[in-house]
């Protein structure tokens, strides 16, 4: 069964630095997002991704943060200069074009970013 | 603000029988509410979802209602087993916001 990826599963930074988590959506879907869940926390709407430009962001998708589709593949989220308080576990995920914009999303595993 | 509640952080109950959770929502127009579970370290996965114009949807041992004048969605598991034993996650997409946004779910224990 097709499934979204996301490396690494794990990333350490020290604060200020540049950190990229890579998602690989599944192939035929045209919907891209990133959610974060800080621990114990509720999972937060960032970014959604659709034909190569951001369509809808929340307000915690400030200037740090960018996303990019670098290929027919990946699905990047950059965070320029990390704060502490970035420290979370980070979800790509995606949907097909059909069926609406409340549709079933496919979430990968995620990333567990901790700054430090 | 728009706000959505889930009726308690964490359920207990006894295998076979039946898990009822509750979402409900304020200052919020969804067009779609679905249903997600959550095991610890993981990524959601999607189990149900419901439309505005749609009272119930079934799959399995899962049910599904919503109701847009009382502001809430109810989530069944019959039958439960141990097995059930997650983070459920109630998520609406809608008016405003065409993503999701999450309630802060509620764990779910079921002893055997």
């Amino acid at each position: 069964e097709p499934e979204v990826t996301q490396t690494p599963s794990h990333q350490v930074t020290q604060m200020g630095q540049e950190v990229i988590l890579r998602c690989v959506p599944i192939s035929n879907h045209l919907y891209f997002y990133w959610y974060r869940q800080i621990l114990g926390q509720k999972v937060e709407f960032l970014v959604s991704f659709y034909n190569n430009e951001i369509s809808e962001k929340s307000e915690i998708f400030d200037d740090q943060f960018s996303v990019e589709r670098p290929d027919g593949s990946n699905f990047t989220l950059k965070i320029r200069s990390t704060k502490l308080e970035d420290s979370a576990m980070y979800f790509c995920a995606s949907r097909v074009a059909s069926g609406g914009y409340g549709s079933e999303q496919f979430f990968g595993p995620g990333t567990r970013l901790t700054v430090l | 603000s728009q706000k959505i509640e889930q009726n308690s952080e964490a359920l207990n109950i006894q295998e076979g029988k039946t898990a009822t959770l509750t979402c409900n929502y304020t200052n919020y127009s969804p067009a779609y509410l679905q249903w997600y579970r959550q095991d610890p370290g993981r990524g959601p996965v999607f189990l149900l979802l419901i439309r505005e114009n749609e009272k119930e949807k079934r799959k399995e041992r899962l049910k599904v209602t919503f109701d847009t004048t009382l502001k809430q969605s109810l989530f069944h598991i019959t039958a439960s087993q141990p097995a059930d034993s997650a983070t459920y996650l109630c998520a609406l997409a809608g008016t405003g916001r065409r993503a999701l946004t999450f309630g802060s779910g509620t764990r779910l224990q079921v002893q055997p």
